[in-house]
């Protein structure tokens, strides 16, 4: 089956920092990569969707500067959160979708990033 | 943009009983996925869906598109089975997916 990383499983850093979360689909390729977050007890929030060799798009109120996306290859997106603050501490989860794949709608989740900014 | 309604919220049941989650969206969809989320975060995709009934293994999922509802099965269930189950669907004009509160489900033994 389809398999997607995330790397790091688990960060912490300190406030004022950036960090890259990276997330690759390992046995097919990422026409679109999405990416979630979750805060405690809370469910899964959809931050943005990116598409091989394109910007990304954000949803509504997530501040794209803050959250930088980059989906290089058809194999590889991070997500970079730049000047992390103490809100920032959450759980990211990247999915991996192959649109060249029936079905389309067909979604790989990875294993999530848990970023605690201190 | 869909809303997705999940219950119940928690459950707990004992090891052999056969337990029902429900789903419901409010705008049409393409595909509807069942998630499963252990402690440790990880998600597993246990089905996508679009139309009729899927089975693997004791789970079984269902939709029924005209009344924008499914449901997920879990026959003889067992403590491994214990975990946050979520309700995910793609349509109503997004391209990912929106996501129900989840089920806390607890299987004793």
């Amino acid at each position: 089956g389809a398999v997607v990383s995330q790397h790091p499983s688990r960060v912490i850093c300190k406030s004022g920092t950036s960090v890259k979360i990276e997330c690759r689909s390992l046995d097919f390729q990422a026409t679109t990569m999405f990416w979630y977050r979750q805060f405690p007890k809370k469910s899964l929030m959809l931050m943005a969707t990116s598409n091989e060799g394109s910007k990304a798009t954000y949803e509504q109120g997530v501040e794209k500067d803050k959250f930088l996306i980059n989906h290089a290859s058809l194999t590889l997106s991070t997500l970079t959160v730049t000047s992390a603050h103490p809100e920032d501490s959450s759980f990211y989860i990247c999915s991996a979708r192959d649109d060249l794949r029936i079905p389309t709608d067909e979604q790989y989740f990875g294993p999530g990033t848990r970023l605690t900014v201190t | 943009k869909n809303e997705v309604e999940q219950s119940p919220q928690n459950l707990t049941a004992q090891e052999g009983e056969f337990i029902t989650i429900n789903c419901s969206y409010s705008v049409g969809i393409s595909a509807l996925h069942w998630l499963q989320q252990h402690p440790g975060g990880g998600i597993v995709s246990l089905f996508m869906l679009s139309s009729g009934k899927k089975k693997h293994g004791r789970l079984i999922a269902t939709i029924n598109i005209q009344e924008k509802h499914s449901s997920l099965h879990i026959t003889a269930s067992h403590p491994r089975d214990s975990a946050v189950y979520i309700c995910a669907v793609r349509g109503g004009g997004a391209d990912g997916l929106t996501f129900g509160k989840g089920t806390h489900l607890i299987i004793q033994p």
